[in-house]
C-alpha cells in the first residue's frame, strides 16, 4: 500500500533549527511536496522536490532520498509565525497526491 | 499568479438541506480540481477528483449522492452537500492543478456547519 509517516508533533525554540523527517511509500514516485497550514487556513507550498539532493529558499530547505523513500523539511531561524502543521506529500506514478498526516511545529519563546 | 478562489468562506445551514460550494481558478484553467475535507486537528481527507467535463471519481467511503461534485468548465468546480447533517460539519477545501505542473493551489477553504 502506499504510506506516508511523519512526527505528530515537534516542539522547538524561537531562533533556532529543527528538521521535520518524512519517509514515504508510494507505486511509483514523481516528487515529493511540502506545505505549510496555519490552523484554520488551507494550506499553502512550501517546496517541491524530484531529484535527490537539497533545495534551499530562503529560510526553509527541503531534502529528498529517492533511494531511501526520505524527505526533510528544515526550518532555520524559527519565528514564531512558523508555528503550523507541515504536510508531507508524494506524487505516485498516477501523478495522485498521496498526504501525510502532517506535523503540528510548536514555537516556543 | 495561480490563484484559487472559493465561495462561499463559510456557511452555516440547518439539517437536512442542500449547501453548494464554488471553487474558482481565477487566474489559469484548471484541467483538474480536487476536493479534500478536514475535521479539527486532522489531516486533508482526499473526498474525490474531478476533471472538467467528465465525472468525478470519489474515494472509497464517500458517497457520490451525498457530495455532487460538478466540473462544468476549465475555471469551476462545485461540490454540493444534499441533505446536510451535524457530522457533515467541517472544513472543505479545493486545490487545483494544469495540466502540466502538478503543484496543487489551494482555495482558501470554507467552513461549514451544520446545525
Amino acid at each position: 500500500g502506499q504510506n506516508i509517516d511523519q512526527p505528530t508533533e515537534m516542539t522547538a525554540t524561537e531562533g533556532a533549527i529543527v528538521q521535520i523527517n518524512c519517509t514515504y511509500q508510494t507505486s511509483g514516485f514523481n516528487g515529493l511536496f511540502w506545505y505549510q497550514q496555519h490552523a484554520g487556513e488551507a494550506p499553502t507550498f512550501l517546496s517541491y522536490n524530484v531529484l535527490d539532493g537539497l533545495e534551499e529558499k530562503g529560510r526553509f530547505s527541503s531534502f529528498l532520498s529517492r533511494s531511501k523513500g526520505y524527505s526533510y523539511l528544515l526550518l532555520k531561524e524559527l519565528q514564531m509565525k512558523d508555528s503550523a502543521s507541515y504536510l508531507c506529500a508524494a506524487l505516485d506514478s498516477n501523478y495522485q497526491l498521496i498526504w501525510g498526516a502532517g506535523t503540528k511545529l510548536i514555537i516556543k519563546p | 499568479g495561480a490563484v484559487v478562489s472559493q465561495h462561499p468562506s463559510w456557511v452555516i445551514c440547518k439539517s437536512g438541506t442542500s449547501v453548494k460550494i464554488e471553487c474558482r481558478s481565477l487566474d489559469f484553467q484548471a484541467t483538474t480540481m480536487f476536493w479534500y475535507r478536514q475535521f479539527p486537528k486532522q489531516s486533508l481527507m482526499l473526498m474525490a477528483t474531478s476533471n472538467e467535463g467528465s465525472k468525478a471519481t470519489y474515494e472509497q467511503g464517500v458517497e457520490k449522492d451525498k457530495f455532487l461534485i460538478n466540473h462544468a468548465s476549465l475555471t469551476l468546480s462545485t461540490l454540493t452537500v444534499t441533505s446536510a447533517h451535524p457530522e457533515d460539519s467541517s472544513f472543505y477545501i479545493c486545490s487545483a492543478i494544469t495540466s502540466d505542473v502538478y503543484e496543487q493551489y489551494f482555495g482558501p477553504g470554507t467552513r461549514l456547519t451544520v446545525t
